[in-house]
């Protein structure tokens, strides 16, 4: 079974600054998606990126870009000049690249706090 | 922008009680979702629909829970005798292909009482 984990349960940025957050995950399939979704505190998902893992280019979305590798099953996004709109909780999550409705998997999440 | 609408935004219920969570997917989707979040847990699968029938479920959708796709646009999670374990936020999604993200409704808050 495939298993995601966020290892942060909190974490905080000043305004402007860059953070790092972590995930990693376990998987014997080769063909597979990897997201990260934002939660504001309105509890709505947004995606925020997402990375195949066929690509090797990691994925970048103005401010969001994730360090995808793919051989220590490591999937981490980056928020560069933070933005108190960032504040929310940040979850990472996996799904097989097959062609039936293949589920997401998700991890504990990652509390973000943007400090002015 | 298309987008994903659940109603409603927040119901509450005695348990015992059935319920129903209505989603109306994009409408060019295929494949669809819903997914359940218990306050400060993460978000679990509960089961995906495609061309009309269920494709996976979880352990959590036991036989109180079921889905109905009745017209082509409104997608239904159904809970027959609700629990107060089953307080919890409720998300649909949908997805267009196997190549594509999901997308998520604004999710339903479900009190049972």
């Amino acid at each position: 079974a495939q298993t995601v984990t966020q290892s942060q349960p909190e974490m905080s940025v000043q305004e402007a600054e860059t953070v790092t957050l972590s995930c990693t995950y376990d998987t014997s399939e080769s063909d597979y998606y990897l997201f990260w979704y934002k939660q504001p505190p309105s509890r709505q998902m947004i995606l925020v990126i997402r990375q195949e893992a066929y690509k090797q280019q990691n994925a970048t979305e103005n401010r969001f870009s994730v360090n995808f590798q793919k051989a220590a099953k490591s999937f981490s996004l980056k928020i560069s000049d933070s933005q108190l709109g960032d504040a929310a909780m940040y979850f990472c999550a996996y799904r097989r690249g097959e062609t039936s409705g293949s589920r997401l998997t998700f991890g504990e999440g990652t509390q973000l706090t943007v400090n002015p | 922008e298309p987008e994903v609408t659940q109603t409603p935004s927040h119901q509450v219920t005695q348990m015992g009680q059935e319920v129903i969570l209505r989603c109306v997917p994009i409408s060019n989707h295929l494949y669809f979702y819903w997914y359940r979040q218990i306050l400060g847990q993460k978000v679990e699968f509960l089961v995906s629909f495609y061309n009309n029938e269920i494709s996976e479920k979880s352990e959590i959708f036991d036989d109180q829970f079921s889905v109905e796709r009745p017209d082509g646009s409104n997608f239904t999670l159904k809970i027959r005798s609700t629990k107060l374990e089953d307080s919890a936020m409720y998300f649909c999604a949908s997805r267009r292909n196997s190549n594509t993200e999901a997308f998520f409704g604004q999710g339903t808050r479900l009190t049972v009482v």
